[in-house]
C-alpha cells in the first residue's frame, strides 16, 4: 500500500521568508514523489517531481523539494516567499515497484498563506 | 495549444437526476482519470483508464460511471445511486508507463440542489 500524509492543514509565512511545506509517504519499494499546486476553483498545477538521482529537485516559480529516504520525506521550499504563492499545495506518491504503480495518493493538502 | 478540457465548469442537479461530465485532452495521453475532490480530504480516485474501451474503479466509484469509447475522450456520469454528488471534480491524463506526472483540467463544480 502507498499512503502520503501533509502534517499541516495550514501554513502562515510573511513574504520574502523562507517556506516549507511539510509531506511524509509510506511505499513498501521506491517512490516516485509529485507536488502540485491548485489554486481557487482550478485544476491542479505541475511543480516538480523526484524520479532518482539527486534528492534536490528544482521545479516551477522557484520551487524545490528535497528527497530524504531515511525520513520518507519530501518536503516543498522556496527561499523567499511571495504573496502570489498562496494557494493549496499537494504532495502525491506513487510506488513504482507495486501493482497499485498506475494511480497517484494524494495527500489532504496544505493551505499556504503568504503575507504582505 | 494541449491541454485537457472539462465541461460544464458549474453544473446544478436535481436530486434523482443523472448527469455527465465531459472530459477531452489532446495531448495524446493513453491515460485518463477522474478524481473527486472535498474540502479537507485531498483527491480521491472515482476511475481510470489505461487504454480505449477499458477503465477501472478507482477507490470511490460507487454511483458512478465511464466510459473510454475514444482515446481523447472520458465522460464521468454521475447517477443518482451517489448519495452525495456535490463535489469538485478533476479529469487528468497522462502517458501510460513510467513516472509520467498527471495534467488536470480546470475541474467542474457540481451541486445538488
Amino acid at each position: 500500500a502507498q499512503s502520503v500524509a501533509q502534517p499541516e492543514d495550514q501554513v502562515n509565512v510573511a513574504e520574502g521568508n523562507p517556506l516549507t511545506v511539510k509531506c511524509t509517504y509510506s511505499v513498501s519499494g521506491n517512490p516516485y514523489l509529485f507536488w502540485y499546486v491548485q489554486y481557487p476553483n482550478r485544476g491542479l498545477q505541475f511543480l516538480l517531481k523526484y524520479i532518482t538521482g539527486d534528492n534536490l529537485v528544482k521545479g516551477s516559480y522557484g520551487f524545490e523539494a528535497e528527497f530524504n529516504k531515511s525520513q520518507t520525506s519530501f518536503h516543498l521550499k522556496k527561499p523567499s516567499a511571495l504573496v502570489s504563492d498562496s494557494a493549496l499545495y499537494f504532495c502525491a506518491v506513487r510506488d513504482i515497484s507495486s501493482g497499485s504503480a498506475r494511480q497517484l495518493t494524494f495527500g489532504s493538502g496544505t493551505q499556504l498563506t503568504v503575507l504582505p | 495549444d494541449g491541454g485537457i478540457t472539462q465541461s460544464p465548469k458549474y453544473l446544478f442537479r436535481k436530486e434523482g437526476q443523472n448527469v455527465t461530465l465531459s472530459c477531452e485532452q489532446n495531448l495524446n495521453h493513453d491515460a485518463m482519470y477522474w478524481y473527486r475532490q472535498d474540502p479537507g480530504q485531498g483527491l480521491r480516485l472515482i476511475y481510470y483508464s489505461q487504454i480505449v474501451n477499458d477503465f477501472q474503479k478507482g477507490d470511490i466509484a460507487e454511483g458512478y460511471s465511464v466510459s473510454r469509447e475514444k482515446k481523447e475522450s472520458f465522460p464521468l456520469t454521475v447517477t443518482s445511486a451517489q448519495k452525495n454528488p456535490t463535489a469538485f471534480y478533476l479529469c487528468a491524463s497522462r502517458l501510460a508507463g513510467g513516472p509520467g506526472e498527471l495534467f488536470f483540467g480546470e475541474g467542474s463544480r457540481l451541486t445538488v440542489l
